[in-house]
């Protein structure tokens, strides 16, 4: 089974600015899926990104975007022009064929005004 | 240990077949949701509970109900499954003010 790890508990981003979240995972499978997920105070979980492992090209959704580095095993979400309403706990999840999710433990963003 | 139990791990059914998913917390969490995952989209939220008798539907509800009689358990209800359910289904729990949500081992469901 894939494990994730996500290795910054929390991080901060004053507003209007950019952060990079960072994600580290393991997986023997050759085909996987990679999310980042977000978790505002709501508790819903939704999705902010995913990336195909086969794919080289970095999957990018208006503000959001990843760094994926295959061979490093890495999947890090940079959010641009930082707002207020990015502040959240985010999820690194890898998904296999298997559709075998794991998650990372989070990283609670704080954005300060 | 802290820990998010659903059982069955494994469940396939015929369509129609009512079925009920356990989901079970020992942390005393608020907050308890179920998810379903598919090939390629992730996880999406069917319902979620902000405390007992508390529950609110999240992104994708249609074909299912949930019950929050006790803190600690929160069951997936399919009263009559159809083959579109086949999915992979998570349960979570979190404090009220605390996170990261715990999520249960997931439980596959096959519908025929």
């Amino acid at each position: 089974a894939q494990t994730v790890t996500q290795s910054q508990p929390e991080m901060s981003v004053q507003e209007a600015e950019t952060v990079t979240l960072s994600c580290t995972y393991d997986t023997s499978e050759s085909d996987y899926y990679l999310f980042w997920y977000k978790q505002p105070p709501s508790r819903q979980m939704i999705l902010v990104i995913r990336q195909e492992a086969y794919k080289q090209q970095n999957a990018t959704e208006n503000r959001f975007s990843v760094n994926f580095q295959k061979a490093a095993k890495s999947f890090s979400l940079k959010i641009s022009d930082s707002q207020l309403g990015d502040a959240a706990m985010y999820f690194c999840a890898c998904s296999d064929n298997n559709n075998d999710m794991r998650f990372g433990a989070g990283t609670r963003l704080t954005v300060k005004p | 240990e802290a820990q998010v139990t659903q059982n069955p791990r494994y469940l396939i059914t015929v369509t129609g077949k009512k079925l009920t998913v356990t989901c079970s917390q020992n942390m005393n969490h608020e907050y308890m949701s179920w998810y379903r995952q598919d090939p390629g989209l992730g996880l999406r939220q069917i319902y979620y509970s902000m405390n007992v008798e508390v529950t609110d539907k999240g992104d994708v509800p249609e074909g299912y109900k949930v019950s929050r009689k006790e803190k600690r358990n929160f069951p997936l209800i399919l009263e009559s499954p159809s083959p579109n359910q086949t999915s992979l289904y998570f349960c979570a729990s979190s404090l009220a003010d605390t996170l990261p949500a715990f999520f249960g081992q997931g439980t596959r469901l096959t519908v025929v």
